[in-house]
């Protein structure tokens, strides 16, 4: 069985410019969160979609948001990005029943570096 | 709140020497799980183990080992014997089950196995 994807796995923007990243997750895998890993802020849980739909969202500001499409796939979207957006962005797939997050499967990541 | 507390930031030892990696959690709930994550230099966080608030019995899986200890709020992870491919972050983390699906990672302990 196939891991989780995502795609680009490295990427630079500029400051002020807005950035979309890609995750497949796992075949069968109805779940997928973004999380955002940064030197300073360590690990943070950005969002999570379950059938097309958020169920959960993190601290972050509006300018980070997500979409599921009916295969599960995900995208997240990055607006006006800024400095401090240069991080590691990692999506976890998962079975998606609540409370099932011990099954979550990450995959490679995509470093985002902002100029 | 959910908080997971890995005290020691960087950690270096020889090889084949042992090592226990710290992590102290806290929760409002009973029902929880508990998490470590290998992330060698490619980025991909690497599952390694989970625990159910339910079960104390400590776990060894070749040179890992893992001590659950709920009166203490810790669960400890020892490496025996360790070896240079061992070198990598260490993330431990936590989820309340049932609440939601979010993964709180630790900040993570940078471990050098050095030859």
């Amino acid at each position: 069985k196939a891991g989780v994807t995502q795609t680009p796995r490295y990427l630079i923007k500029t400051r002020g410019q807005q950035v979309t990243l890609s995750c497949s997750p796992i075949s069968g895998h109805r779940s997928v969160s973004w999380y955002q890993q940064t030197p300073g802020q360590g690990l943070q849980f950005l969002f999570e979609y379950f059938s097309e739909t958020q169920r959960n969202k993190g601290n972050f500001p509006g300018r980070f948001s997500g979409r599921q499409f009916s295969n599960s796939r995900s995208e997240m979207n990055v607006s006006t990005l800024e400095l401090g957006d240069s991080a590691l962005y990692l999506c976890a797939s998962g079975q998606g029943e609540m409370g099932s997050s011990y099954e979550q499967y990450f995959g490679p990541g995509t470093r985002l570096t902002v100029t | 709140a959910q908080k997971v507390t890995q005290a020691q930031t960087e950690i270096s030892v020889v090889e084949k020497e042992d090592v226990t990696l710290d992590c102290v959690y806290e929760t409002r709930d009973t029902t929880y799980y508990l998490f470590w994550y290998k992330q060698p230099p490619s980025g991909e966080l690497v599952f390694l183990i989970r625990r159910n608030s339910f079960d104390e019995q400590n776990e060894i899986s070749g040179r890992y080992s893992w001590n659950f200890q709920k009166s203490t709020s810790s669960f400890n992870f020892t490496i025996t014997a360790s070896q240079v491919v061992d070198s990598a972050v260490y993330f431990c983390a936590l989820s309340e089950a049932g609440r939601d699906d979010k993964i709180i990672f630790g900040k993570g302990t940078r471990l050098h196995i050095l030859p």
